[in-house]
């Protein structure tokens, strides 16, 4: 199956800060999505991004999927933006999305 | 509201006593999954259905059972839980084919004692 790479694996940055986090895959994909996992355990739906760029507010990602990567960024960081971000991508011969073992952030204000 | 709900959201329970995890979404997907999340371990994929009646098993089906008797439903059954099937449980939906977007549920946290 497809393997999934995030990076890096933890980061912490003050309030106001931005920041870029990276995930890299293996194989050929048909999506891409990024979530955000909350303290509460919830997943949230950022993006879905096969390819190209999306902008949300303060938040954008790109994918190239030629080169197997996507990129997530975060402007002007929140202490609400805390939690951990995965990337999952679903590979072109599956059903099931793979996600990487996320990245921890924590906002400090 | 486009959804997926799922029910309960927290349950502790002890071994060997069958339950029932439901899992409902409103957007008349064919394709319905339920993934279970484990510290160092991630997401991973216990079963999947892509229409009614058509179910297969994901990565990590032992333990569990499903039926898709409805297109808007997917309930996860535990036959005789055990300790190690305790977890934070996701069903996610989508329209079938060529890659579309999934959306997921609040997670089920389910603890056996």
């Amino acid at each position: 199956g497809i393997q999934v790479e995030q990076s890096p694996p933890d980061l912490i940055l003050q309030e106001g800060a931005n920041s870029t986090l990276r995930c890299n895959f293996s194989d050929s994909v048909n999506n891409l999505q990024w979530f955000h996992q909350n303290p509460w355990g919830q997943l949230i739906n950022l993006f879905y991004i096969p390819s190209g760029t999306k902008q949300n507010g303060r938040l954008s990602a790109t994918t190239v999927a030629t080169e197997r990567y996507s990129l997530l960024y975060i402007s002007s960081s929140q202490t609400t933006d805390s939690g951990v971000y995965f990337c999952a991508p679903l590979e072109t011969s599956g059903s099931r999305l793979t996600f990487g073992e996320g990245t921890q952030l924590t906002v400090n204000p | 509201e486009a959804q997926v709900t799922q029910n309960p959201r927290y349950l502790i329970t002890v071994t060997g006593k069958k339950l029932t995890v439901t899992c409902s979404q409103n957007m008349n997907h064919e394709y319905m999954s339920w993934y279970r999340q484990d510290p160092g371990l991630g997401l991973r994929q216990i079963y999947y259905s892509m229409n009614v009646e058509v179910t297969d098993k994901g990565d990590v089906p032992e333990g569990y059972k499903v039926s898709r008797k409805e297109k808007r439903n997917f309930p996860l059954i535990l036959e005789s839980p055990s300790p190690n099937q305790t977890s934070l449980y996701f069903c996610a939906s989508s329209t079938w084919g060529g890659g579309y977007e999934q959306y997921f549920g609040p997670g089920t946290r389910l603890t056996v004692t």
